[in-house]
């Protein structure tokens, strides 16, 4: 049973580039989310999922895009990588729990 | 302003020690996760509180929610390495919240 799996596990970019980061879950949840892990701000929520179709903005969107067009998939795209977007990125899919991916961490240069 | 304060944002101790992390907010929830994240791990769910008062103990590790469910507390009994890694706090109301965390080390 995979869980919750996220690639890739790392990423450099260079400004202005844009990348998706994948996150695909096999349990069946509708609720799906998009973070980002800065040192000593925890976990920040980016974008979120209640089911396919259906997204939503969290605390830190700008610069970030998702779409769900299936339960199982929840792609993050980054439309022009910044600096700032340096960054570990985690997927969770939720059902009383949430369940990570590994994280990907995205180095902008 | 974040939803739920930690403190404090770093501890360390010698294994066998007792340690205490506290997650607070001004806001009432109908409950409150604990979760536990290892260096280039997710975090991973540790206890779920949603009583007023509940105390709910995993070996070790002692989780109280207040009687207000404003704040909570996890206490670990005679800390062990094992124990080391971010300690997050985490809220869900339609979107799951979570505070900045806790930085455990437990030195042998």
């Amino acid at each position: 049973n995979a869980g919750v799996t996220q690639t890739p596990k790392f990423q450099v970019l260079k400004t202005g580039q844009s990348m998706t980061l994948q996150c695909a879950q096999d349990m069946n949840h509708e609720y799906m989310s998009w973070y980002r892990q800065d040192p000593g701000m925890g976990l920040r929520l980016i974008h979120y999922s209640v089911g396919a179709g259906i997204t939503d903005q969290g605390e830190v969107p700008n610069g970030y895009n998702v779409s769900r067009s299936t339960t199982e998939d929840f792609p993050l795209r980054l439309l022009s990588a910044a600096p700032s977007q340096t960054s570990v990125y985690f997927c969770a899919s939720i059902q009383g729990e949430a369940f990570f991916g590994q994280g990907t961490r995205l180095t902008v240069v | 302003t974040q939803l739920l304060e930690q403190s404090p944002q770093f501890l360390s101790i010698q294994e066998g020690e007792n340690l205490t992390v506290y997650c607070n907010s001004s806001s009432v929830f109908s409950s409150l996760q604990w979760y536990r994240q290892e260096p280039g791990e997710g975090p991973v769910l540790l206890v779920t509180v949603v009583t007023g008062g509940e105390v709910k103990k995993l070996k070790r590790l002692t989780f109280q929610f207040g009687d207000a469910r404003k704040d909570s507390s996890l206490h670990i009994t005679a800390a062990q390495p094992g124990d080391t890694g971010l300690y997050l706090c985490a809220v869900h109301d339609y979107k799951l919240s979570f505070g900045a965390g806790t930085t455990v080390t437990v030195r042998a």
